[in-house]
């Protein structure tokens, strides 16, 4: 079956600091992969998407990046952690047309 | 980008009460999806729609697939405590297919339902 994984499901982290969350995907093959940010519990805002290995296209300027090393692992990840990067990040992948699977979510707060 | 215009953005109701939300948009769209997020999850799909002026059941869920393909609404039917939970419409654009495949959302319809 297929699945979509994602972790670490909170985090909590000083400002300044680095950031890497994981998604992976199972059961499946090249994958479409998204990661998704929603602030205060409510829209869904793209950060990434990505379509295939080393594919990664940026939705919004932020500080935060992706990269896809493997065909079913996508990470998020950033270099120096801003108090504005805090909320839920959710990592998404397209089974076909019946729209997204969505991960669990990691809720990052920088503190 | 493109937008959505989900409404209500959020509703208090008793149980039993029937729910109705909706969105709109001034682009056409090739397929709506409805999603559910309980607290401190990842949204699940409840009802996909793909061709204008479908309408279609899930339970106590019923959408559909506004005619024009600009719009869609959502309804449910007697609700109940664990109906609480944010609802988002989705849809995709013409110009978003394939290997580009990319939802578009709404900002969500928070819904509280008290015992």
């Amino acid at each position: 079956s297929q699945t979509i994984h994602q972790w670490p499901a909170t985090l909590v982290q000083p400002v300044g600091s680095p950031l890497s969350l994981e998604c992976t995907v199972e059961g499946t093959s090249n994958p479409n992969l998204y990661w998704y940010r929603q602030a205060a519990g409510r829209g869904l805002q793209l950060l990434f998407y990505s379509v295939g290995i080393g594919q990664i296209s940026s939705e919004v300027p932020q500080n935060l990046s992706a990269s896809r090393p493997q065909d079913r692992q996508f990470i998020l990840s950033s270099k120096k952690l801003l108090l504005s990067d805090s909320g839920f990040y959710l990592c998404a992948w397209n089974p076909g047309l019946g729209g997204y699977t969505f991960g669990s979510g990691t809720r990052l707060t920088v503190v | 980008g493109q937008q959505l215009n989900q409404s209500p953005q959020s509703m208090f109701i008793q149980e039993g009460e029937d729910v109705s939300m909706n969105c709109t948009s001034s682009s056409i769209f090739n397929t709506w999806l409805w999603y559910k997020q309980d607290p401190g999850e990842g949204p699940v799909l409840l009802i996909a729609l793909y061709k204008a002026g479908e309408l279609t059941s899930n339970g106590r869920l019923t959408a559909q697939f506004g005619i024009t393909r600009k719009d869609s609404f959502l309804n449910i039917s007697a609700s109940i405590p664990s109906d609480v939970g944010i609802y988002f419409c989705a849809g995709q654009l013409p110009n978003s297919g394939g290997s580009n495949y990319k939802l578009t959302f709404g900002k969500g319809t928070l819904l509280t339902v008290n015992p």
